[in-house]
């Protein structure tokens, strides 16, 4: 059965910092992996997704690495801004159909 | 382009009563499935329509029950509402036609049972 940690929980940083969230699976069989972020309250926003033949995707301050072999993925966010508080989640799916095993969520505070 | 919208966004149920929730899926969009956040929790998978049909389901009681529509919207009903049902309720569309299976979620109703 999969399963999917992130580690911590959570993070508070100091404007301007990088901030990296670590996401790790326990089936490296995954077809694809995502980002998202979830403001309080709202629904989830899609960062970065990751097909299981790529080892990262890169969106303007967002990069995203994947190690299936380790059952591993980072997330990096540069130069952090306040406006980047939220909760990050991380999740895999095993098939082509979609299914998500999610995170709990990394919950970030930045400070300005 | 509207991406996925959800109605409504607020729900207030007495627990034992029955609640029907709305999914309109992204343009172009065929695949609908359905997830539930609890506080502080990651959204859990409840199941998925395609061409009408269920076609995977999580681990949730035959209270939870759903149907898709030849438009590709969905509804998810819960019957014999608990208080443990009280969550954040997730749509997310995607589509085969689409090669990367990339899925995009609504805003979510917040559905809270006393």
């Amino acid at each position: 059965k999969q399963e999917v940690t992130q580690i911590p929980a959570a993070l508070s940083v100091p404007e301007g910092e990088n901030l990296v969230l670590n996401c790790s699976f326990t089936d490296s069989a995954i077809y694809n992996l995502q980002w998202f972020r979830q403001d309080p309250g709202k629904g989830l926003t899609s960062l970065l997704l990751i097909q299981s033949s790529q080892r990262e995707q890169t969106s303007g301050r967002l990069n995203a690495s994947l190690d299936k072999s380790s059952g591993r993925s980072t997330l990096y966010i540069a130069a952090s801004q306040p406006g980047d508080s939220a909760t990050y989640l991380c999740a895999v799916t095993t098939d082509s159909w979609g299914k998500f095993q999610f995170g709990a969520g990394t919950q970030v505070v930045v400070t300005p | 382009d509207a991406g996925v919208t959800q109605s409504p966004t607020h729900l207030i149920k007495t627990r034992g009563q029955q609640v029907t929730l709305r999914c309109s899926p992204k343009s172009g969009h065929d695949t609908v499935s359905w997830y539930q956040q609890a506080l502080g929790q990651g959204p859990q998978f409840i199941f998925q329509y395609y061409e009408e049909e269920e076609r995977q389901r999580g681990n949730f009681p035959d209270r939870f029950s759903g149907h898709q529509f030849p438009n590709y919207s969905s509804e998810l009903n819960v019957n014999a509402l608990l208080l443990g049902d009280s969550a954040l309720y997730l749509c997310a569309s995607s589509s085969p036609s689409e090669s990367s299976y990339e899925q995009y979620f609504g805003p979510g109703t917040r559905l809270t049972v006393t």
